[in-house]
Protein backbone atom coordinates (compact mmCIF):
# COMPACT_ATOMS: atom_id res chain seq x y z
CA UNK A 1 0.00 0.00 0.00
CA UNK A 2 1.02 3.52 -0.86
CA UNK A 3 -0.90 5.10 1.75
CA UNK A 4 -1.91 8.87 1.44
CA UNK A 5 -0.04 10.13 -1.45
CA UNK A 6 0.17 13.85 -2.41
CA UNK A 7 1.81 15.78 -5.33
CA UNK A 8 3.23 18.23 -6.05
CA UNK A 9 6.00 17.98 -3.13
CA UNK A 10 6.35 21.77 -3.16
CA UNK A 11 5.00 24.99 -5.25
CA UNK A 12 5.09 28.47 -5.80
CA UNK A 13 2.36 30.90 -7.22
CA UNK A 14 2.00 34.14 -8.14
CA UNK A 15 -0.77 36.15 -6.39
CA UNK A 16 -4.54 35.42 -8.42
CA UNK A 17 -3.04 31.93 -9.75
CA UNK A 18 -5.45 28.77 -9.20
CA UNK A 19 -4.06 25.52 -8.87
CA UNK A 20 -4.87 22.15 -7.52
CA UNK A 21 -3.31 20.13 -4.79
CA UNK A 22 -3.83 16.34 -5.55
CA UNK A 23 -4.37 13.84 -2.69
CA UNK A 24 -5.00 9.92 -2.97
CA UNK A 25 -5.08 7.08 -0.86
CA UNK A 26 -5.34 3.51 -1.57
CA UNK A 27 -6.91 2.00 1.94
CA UNK A 28 -10.42 2.46 0.83
CA UNK A 29 -11.23 4.91 3.65
CA UNK A 30 -14.10 6.91 3.79
CA UNK A 31 -13.26 9.84 5.43
CA UNK A 32 -10.55 12.11 3.96
CA UNK A 33 -9.44 15.75 5.22
CA UNK A 34 -6.94 18.57 3.82
CA UNK A 35 -5.29 20.63 6.56
CA UNK A 36 -3.26 23.48 6.53
CA UNK A 37 0.07 24.12 9.04
CA UNK A 38 1.41 27.86 9.14
CA UNK A 39 4.82 28.52 10.93
CA UNK A 40 5.04 27.35 14.48
CA UNK A 41 1.37 26.07 14.55
CA UNK A 42 -1.06 22.68 14.87
CA UNK A 43 -2.87 21.96 11.65
CA UNK A 44 -6.12 23.42 11.00
CA UNK A 45 -8.71 21.49 9.14
CA UNK A 46 -10.02 23.49 5.93
CA UNK A 47 -12.88 20.96 4.57
CA UNK A 48 -13.24 17.37 4.64
CA UNK A 49 -15.43 14.63 3.01
CA UNK A 50 -17.33 11.56 4.41
CA UNK A 51 -18.11 9.54 1.41
CA UNK A 52 -17.89 9.88 -2.43
CA UNK A 53 -19.74 13.32 -3.26
CA UNK A 54 -20.45 14.18 0.40
CA UNK A 55 -17.84 17.43 1.63
CA UNK A 56 -18.62 19.92 4.31
CA UNK A 57 -16.43 22.76 5.33
CA UNK A 58 -13.86 22.68 8.17
CA UNK A 59 -12.41 25.72 10.37
CA UNK A 60 -10.60 27.26 7.43
CA UNK A 61 -12.76 27.02 4.15
CA UNK A 62 -12.56 30.12 2.62
CA UNK A 63 -10.54 30.50 -1.07
CA UNK A 64 -10.53 26.94 -1.41
CA UNK A 65 -12.81 24.19 -3.13
CA UNK A 66 -13.07 20.43 -2.93
CA UNK A 67 -14.85 17.72 -4.67
CA UNK A 68 -15.16 13.96 -4.28
CA UNK A 69 -16.00 12.12 -7.54
CA UNK A 70 -14.22 8.33 -6.27
CA UNK A 71 -13.25 7.33 -2.69
CA UNK A 72 -9.36 7.26 -3.68
CA UNK A 73 -9.08 11.21 -4.72
CA UNK A 74 -10.05 14.25 -2.79
CA UNK A 75 -8.39 17.41 -4.53
CA UNK A 76 -8.01 20.89 -2.92
CA UNK A 77 -8.32 23.39 -5.47
CA UNK A 78 -7.22 27.07 -4.95
CA UNK A 79 -9.20 29.35 -6.49
CA UNK A 80 -7.23 32.87 -6.59
CA UNK A 81 -4.32 32.41 -4.91
CA UNK A 82 -3.62 35.01 -1.89
CA UNK A 83 0.16 34.97 -0.17
CA UNK A 84 -2.05 34.12 3.35
CA UNK A 85 -2.05 30.95 1.43
CA UNK A 86 1.20 30.29 2.12
CA UNK A 87 1.51 27.31 3.99
CA UNK A 88 1.98 23.01 4.34
CA UNK A 89 -1.19 21.58 2.97
CA UNK A 90 -1.56 17.67 4.43
CA UNK A 91 -4.30 15.11 3.22
CA UNK A 92 -5.56 12.45 5.59
CA UNK A 93 -7.79 9.68 5.44
CA UNK A 94 -9.41 7.76 8.20
CA UNK A 95 -12.05 5.16 8.80
CA UNK A 96 -14.45 6.72 10.32
CA UNK A 97 -15.06 4.52 12.77
CA UNK A 98 -15.59 6.17 16.18
CA UNK A 99 -13.15 3.57 18.38
CA UNK A 100 -10.77 2.60 16.13
CA UNK A 101 -10.04 5.79 13.72
CA UNK A 102 -6.51 6.39 12.71
CA UNK A 103 -5.99 9.32 10.56
CA UNK A 104 -3.01 8.62 8.14
CA UNK A 105 -1.56 11.53 6.85
CA UNK A 106 0.15 12.36 3.26
CA UNK A 107 3.45 13.78 3.42
CA UNK A 108 2.54 17.41 2.83
CA UNK A 109 2.45 20.15 -0.02
CA UNK A 110 4.47 23.36 0.42
CA UNK A 111 3.05 26.36 -0.62
CA UNK A 112 4.51 29.31 -1.28
CA UNK A 113 2.65 32.37 -3.07
CA UNK A 114 4.44 35.29 -4.18
CA UNK B 1 -15.95 23.36 19.87
CA UNK B 2 -14.11 21.49 23.13
CA UNK B 3 -10.41 22.71 23.35
CA UNK B 4 -7.65 21.20 24.29
CA UNK B 5 -4.10 23.18 26.59
CA UNK B 6 -0.61 22.21 26.50
CA UNK B 7 2.34 22.81 27.72
CA UNK B 8 4.35 24.85 24.85
CA UNK B 9 7.68 22.39 24.90
CA UNK B 10 9.02 20.11 27.53
CA UNK B 11 12.63 17.97 28.10
CA UNK B 12 13.61 14.59 28.84
CA UNK B 13 16.69 12.77 29.57
CA UNK B 14 16.83 9.78 26.71
CA UNK B 15 15.97 6.07 28.40
CA UNK B 16 13.53 7.98 30.82
CA UNK B 17 10.02 8.24 31.09
CA UNK B 18 7.85 11.27 30.00
CA UNK B 19 4.60 12.36 30.66
CA UNK B 20 2.90 14.67 28.21
CA UNK B 21 -0.36 16.56 29.92
CA UNK B 22 -3.40 17.81 28.40
CA UNK B 23 -6.20 19.75 29.67
CA UNK B 24 -9.30 19.81 27.82
CA UNK B 25 -12.26 21.12 30.40
CA UNK B 26 -14.96 21.08 27.84
CA UNK B 27 -14.69 17.99 26.48
CA UNK B 28 -18.36 16.21 25.79
CA UNK B 29 -19.11 12.68 26.15
CA UNK B 30 -18.75 11.53 22.74
CA UNK B 31 -15.07 13.27 22.26
CA UNK B 32 -12.28 10.64 21.65
CA UNK B 33 -8.90 11.87 22.74
CA UNK B 34 -6.45 11.32 20.24
CA UNK B 35 -2.66 12.04 20.35
CA UNK B 36 -0.55 12.46 17.47
CA UNK B 37 3.04 13.42 16.38
CA UNK B 38 4.40 15.43 14.05
CA UNK B 39 8.92 14.50 13.02
CA UNK B 40 10.32 17.46 11.99
CA UNK B 41 9.30 18.06 7.95
CA UNK B 42 6.53 15.30 8.18
CA UNK B 43 3.26 14.55 8.65
CA UNK B 44 1.43 14.03 11.61
CA UNK B 45 1.49 9.94 12.65
CA UNK B 46 -0.98 8.39 15.12
CA UNK B 47 0.40 7.04 18.52
CA UNK B 48 -3.09 6.32 20.80
CA UNK B 49 -6.68 7.22 21.43
CA UNK B 50 -9.23 6.95 24.14
CA UNK B 51 -12.34 7.16 25.59
CA UNK B 52 -12.61 6.73 29.06
CA UNK B 53 -10.15 3.79 29.92
CA UNK B 54 -6.49 4.32 30.36
CA UNK B 55 -5.43 2.32 26.92
CA UNK B 56 -1.36 0.95 26.16
CA UNK B 57 -0.35 0.14 22.60
CA UNK B 58 3.54 -0.31 21.79
CA UNK B 59 4.03 2.95 21.92
CA UNK B 60 2.81 5.12 24.53
CA UNK B 61 0.55 4.49 27.20
CA UNK B 62 -2.59 6.97 27.59
CA UNK B 63 -4.20 7.75 30.79
CA UNK B 64 -7.37 9.56 31.45
CA UNK B 65 -8.71 11.42 34.20
CA UNK B 66 -11.82 9.89 35.89
CA UNK B 67 -13.91 13.50 34.83
CA UNK B 68 -12.01 13.50 31.59
CA UNK B 69 -11.06 16.71 32.07
CA UNK B 70 -7.61 15.89 31.59
CA UNK B 71 -5.39 13.37 29.65
CA UNK B 72 -1.60 12.52 30.45
CA UNK B 73 0.61 10.70 27.39
CA UNK B 74 3.25 8.36 28.50
CA UNK B 75 6.27 7.60 26.44
CA UNK B 76 7.69 4.66 29.03
CA UNK B 77 11.86 5.36 27.48
CA UNK B 78 12.15 8.32 25.88
CA UNK B 79 14.39 8.07 22.56
CA UNK B 80 15.98 10.51 20.58
CA UNK B 81 13.67 9.22 17.87
CA UNK B 82 10.88 10.49 19.72
CA UNK B 83 11.80 14.20 19.67
CA UNK B 84 9.04 15.59 17.69
CA UNK B 85 5.50 18.34 18.92
CA UNK B 86 2.85 15.68 19.71
CA UNK B 87 -0.39 17.05 20.07
CA UNK B 88 -3.49 15.94 22.07
CA UNK B 89 -7.07 16.26 19.82
CA UNK B 90 -10.71 16.05 20.99
CA UNK B 91 -12.19 14.12 18.08
CA UNK B 92 -15.84 14.23 17.57
CA UNK B 93 -17.29 12.59 14.65
CA UNK B 94 -21.07 12.66 14.77
CA UNK B 95 -22.90 10.37 12.13
CA UNK B 96 -26.51 11.28 12.59
CA UNK B 97 -25.41 14.70 11.40
CA UNK B 98 -22.64 14.16 9.86
CA UNK B 99 -20.56 16.37 11.00
CA UNK B 100 -16.68 15.44 12.00
CA UNK B 101 -14.19 17.51 14.16
CA UNK B 102 -11.11 16.82 14.34
CA UNK B 103 -9.29 20.27 16.23
CA UNK B 104 -5.35 20.56 16.14
CA UNK B 105 -3.81 22.86 19.13
CA UNK B 106 -0.55 23.84 19.47
CA UNK B 107 1.16 20.98 20.93
CA UNK B 108 3.98 19.73 22.97
CA UNK B 109 7.68 20.03 21.71
CA UNK B 110 9.59 17.33 23.07
CA UNK B 111 13.19 17.78 23.39
CA UNK B 112 15.02 14.49 24.31
CA UNK B 113 18.68 15.19 25.66
CA UNK B 114 21.28 12.23 24.93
Amino acid sequence: NAGVTQTPKFQVLKTGQSMTLQCAQDMNHEYMSWYRQDPGMGLRLIHYSVGAGITDQGEVPNGYNVSRSTTEDFPLRLLSAAPSQTSVYFCASSTGLADQETQYFGPGTRLLVL
Amino acid sequence: DAKTTQPNSMESNEEEPVHLPCNHSTISGTDYIHWYRQLPSQGPEYVIHGLTSNVNNRMASLAIAEDRKSSTLILHRATLRDAAVYYCILRDVAFWTGTYKYIFGTGTRLKVLA
